[in-house]
């Protein structure tokens, strides 16, 4: 089963910031959280990840509360390309990603 | 950078029939991954191989068999197609050390009638 929780859509304006929760209570320590994003049926493509730090690249940022609990994807300004599935992802124990429904994000215009 | 690549991109089967997908990546990454992906749902784990000559069984095996000759290529097989078969099949890789992440191919989509 998959380890996290998230809502199943979310609507964002154009040139906001989009701000994707994921809830994955049951992590352990040396677990890091991984998203991933599928747009249409193509391929998924790799966001960010990490394992306690709040990390941030050219595509997004990764805030990861400090019980690590929980954790929130940030797209700084989304534009109508972010469309997409965004999949939280906490590898388990045999380094396997465990993939769950993710959140359907529209961008609206 | 090619990447992941997978082959062919789409194909079409009658129940019964066998065939090959194939996997093949060039950033030398230790790690390869075949999932499966239903409409709607997320990405299945079918095998995975953590190096040449090894392979492993991942969530959903049956029916597929996996051969990991040479590090860049992971070769993915179905013996008898079944209906319950069809779905869209990627690829990944990883690099070895802790936390690195997966990379995907662009999937291979394939209908078992």
């Amino acid at each position: 089963d998959a380890k996290t929780t998230q809502p199943p859509s979310m609507d964002c304006a154009e040139g906001r910031a989009a701000n994707l929760p994921c809830n994955h209570s049951t992590i352990s320590g040396n677990e890091y959280v991984y998203w991933y994003r599928q747009i249409h049926s193509q391929g998924p493509q790799y966001i960010i990840h990490g394992l306690k730090n709040n990390e941030t690249n050219e595509m997004a940022s990764l805030i990861i509360t400090e019980d690590r609990k929980s954790s929130t994807l940030i797209l700084p300004h989304a534009t109508l390309r972010d469309t997409a599935v965004y999949y939280c992802i906490v590898m388990d124990s045999n380094y396997q990603l465990i993939w769950g429904a993710g959140t359907k994000l529209i961008i609206k215009p | 950078n090619a990447g992941v690549t997978q082959t062919p991109k789409f194909r079409v089967l009658k129940t019964g029939q066998s065939m090959t997908l194939l996997c093949a990546q060039d950033m030398n990454h230790e790690y390869m991954y075949w999932y499966r992906q239903d409409p709607g749902m997320g990405l299945r784990l079918i095998h995975y191989s953590v190096g040449e000559g090894t392979t492993a069984k991942g969530e959903v095996p049956d029916g597929y068999n996996v051969s990991r000759l040479k590090k860049q290529n992971f070769l993915l097989g179905l013996e008898s197609a079944a209906p319950s078969q069809t779905s869209v099949y990627f690829c990944a890789s990883r690099m070895t050390g802790n936390g690195q992440p997966q990379h995907f191919g662009d999937g291979t989509r394939l209908s078992i009638l």
